[in-house]
């Protein structure tokens, strides 16, 4: 597709559960970000990859959450033993990585997550 | 905690009325970019300034770069209800990938 893919869009989820959330980035684009978007809040860094260096892993909230990226292209982010403060939008971005002051980044629709 | 702080929270105005969104920040930042995000979808960049008192305009969309990189402002002149979303600041500090982003102000322009 030629934008940022998000799946699913909706997850509903009892705590304790695991989840995983997958995005596709657009093709071509080295860089690769999560963040998470509760309600009324701006967006929360969560974490980045950039080609083949290891990821900034600074935002993760806690070591129930990781992600990797396969391939240089797809990620999942993964949380372990959800818990109703992990319920929130998480948004995935990709760019071309440049490194430039001026890099776009585009961003999926999102994946609201919903812990009961 | 925010290192961006936005201002107005929420902003509903008519058609045909100017409105100013801002972000200030005691950080200094390398660059800053201005998204707008409706419901149900992600962010969309609208633009992105570098140097301190830039100002760039995007049709009836001005924003502007403090001179310290630590605050800017977006202008909307003659507001139409396309321009209803939350508009979001996000600074890069020493890492790109690290976006700041600002709590956001939800404008709703009504016909």
């Amino acid at each position: 597709g030629a934008g940022v893919s998000q799946s699913p869009s909706n997850k509903v989820t009892e705590k304790g559960k695991d989840v995983e959330l997958r995005c596709d980035p657009i093709s071509g684009h080295t860089a690769l970000y999560w963040y998470r978007q509760s309600l009324g809040q701006g967006l929360e860094f969560l974490i980045y990859f950039q080609g083949n260096s290891a990821p900034d892993k600074s935002g993760l909230p806690s070591d129930r959450f990781s992600a990797e990226r396969t391939g240089g292209s797809v990620s999942t982010l993964t949380i372990q033993r959800t818990q109703q403060e992990d319920s929130a939008v998480y948004l995935c971005a990709s760019s071309l990585g440049t490194g430039l002051l001026n890099e776009k980044l585009f961003f999926g629709s999102g994946t609201q997550l919903s812990v009961l | 905690t925010q290192l961006l702080e936005q201002s107005p929270q929420f902003l509903s105005i008519q058609e045909g009325e100017n409105l100013t969104v801002y972000c200030n920040s005691s950080s200094v930042f390398s660059s800053l970019q201005w998204y707008r995000q409706e419901p149900g979808e992600g962010p969309v960049l609208l633009v992105t300034v570098v140097t301190g008192g830039e100002v760039k305009k995007l049709k009836r969309l001005t924003f502007q770069f403090g001179d310290a990189r630590k605050d800017s402002s977006l202008h909307i002149t003659a507001a139409q209800p396309g321009d209803t979303g939350l508009y979001l600041c996000a600074g890069a500090t020493d890492s790109w990938g690290k976006l700041q982003f600002g709590a956001g102000t939800q404008v709703v322009v009504t016909p």
